[in-house]
């Protein structure tokens, strides 16, 4: 069975200020990786993926994340964040279960930007 | 706009009633998903199709069901509705449903069962 856990329910940091949302999973098979963001009210946009390849993804919005396969985490950065960063981010895991890809979202991160 | 379309964006009804939901995938995707989020649980998926055919099964309610009709549009029916079954309801699609394909979500519809 494969699992993602988002360590942090919250994160509270200053404009300008760089943010790391924290994503670890767990898969037998290969997987496939995601980050998505939520606006309010809004439905779920691809900020990035993660197939194969180079570890460290660059996505929309200034935002990249790095696999790690040892530490199987798929950590979520931003080196200077701004106020329209304010969302929640949802990491996904992609995997082959049952026979069928299926995907597994994480409970989300609250990145609150403070002005 | 992301090309996924869902109506209505809001529902408010009663316990034991029955309602449609109904969304429109972008434009050349063929695979529709259907997901639960609420505050307790999360994104729970529901049910998947592909090209009008069932292609993946999740956390779905045998009081709820979906289809997926030949023009690729798809409902999702929620029948002898409880207060907890309250939450958003999204749907997504996605090109093929291949294992690298991101999904485009919809806005959502907020059904709220009082």
């Amino acid at each position: 069975a494969q699992s993602v856990t988002q360590l942090d329910s919250q994160v509270p940091v200053f404009e300008e200020a760089p943010v790391e949302l924290r994503c670890n999973y767990s898969s037998s098979v290969s997987v496939y990786l995601f980050w998505y963001v939520q606006y309010p009210n809004q439905g779920l946009q691809l900020l990035l993926k993660y197939l194969s390849g180079s570890t460290l993804v660059k996505g929309i919005n200034g935002f990249e994340a790095e696999f790690n396969k040892s530490q199987t985490s798929f950590h979520l950065r931003k080196p200077s964040v701004h106020i329209s960063d304010t969302a929640e981010y949802f990491c996904a895991v992609r995997g082959n279960s049952g026979g069928y890809q299926k995907v597994t979202f994480g409970i989300g991160t609250k990145l609150q930007v403070i002005p | 706009d992301s090309g996924v379309t869902q109506t209505p964006k809001h529902l408010i009804t009663a316990t034991g009633q029955r309602v449609t939901l109904r969304c429109s995938p972008r434009s050349g995707d063929l695979s529709v998903y259907w997901y639960q989020q609420s505050l307790d649980q999360g994104l729970q998926f529901l049910i998947q199709y592909y090209n009008g055919e069932e292609r993946a099964k999740g956390n779905i309610l045998e009081r709820f069901s979906a289809q997926q009709f030949p023009d690729l549009h798809s409902e999702l029916n929620l029948s002898s509705l409880e207060l907890g079954d309250s939450a958003l309801y999204f749907c997504a699609s996605s090109v093929v449903g291949g294992p690298g394909d991101g999904y485009t979500f919809g806005s959502g519809t907020r059904l709220t069962v009082v």
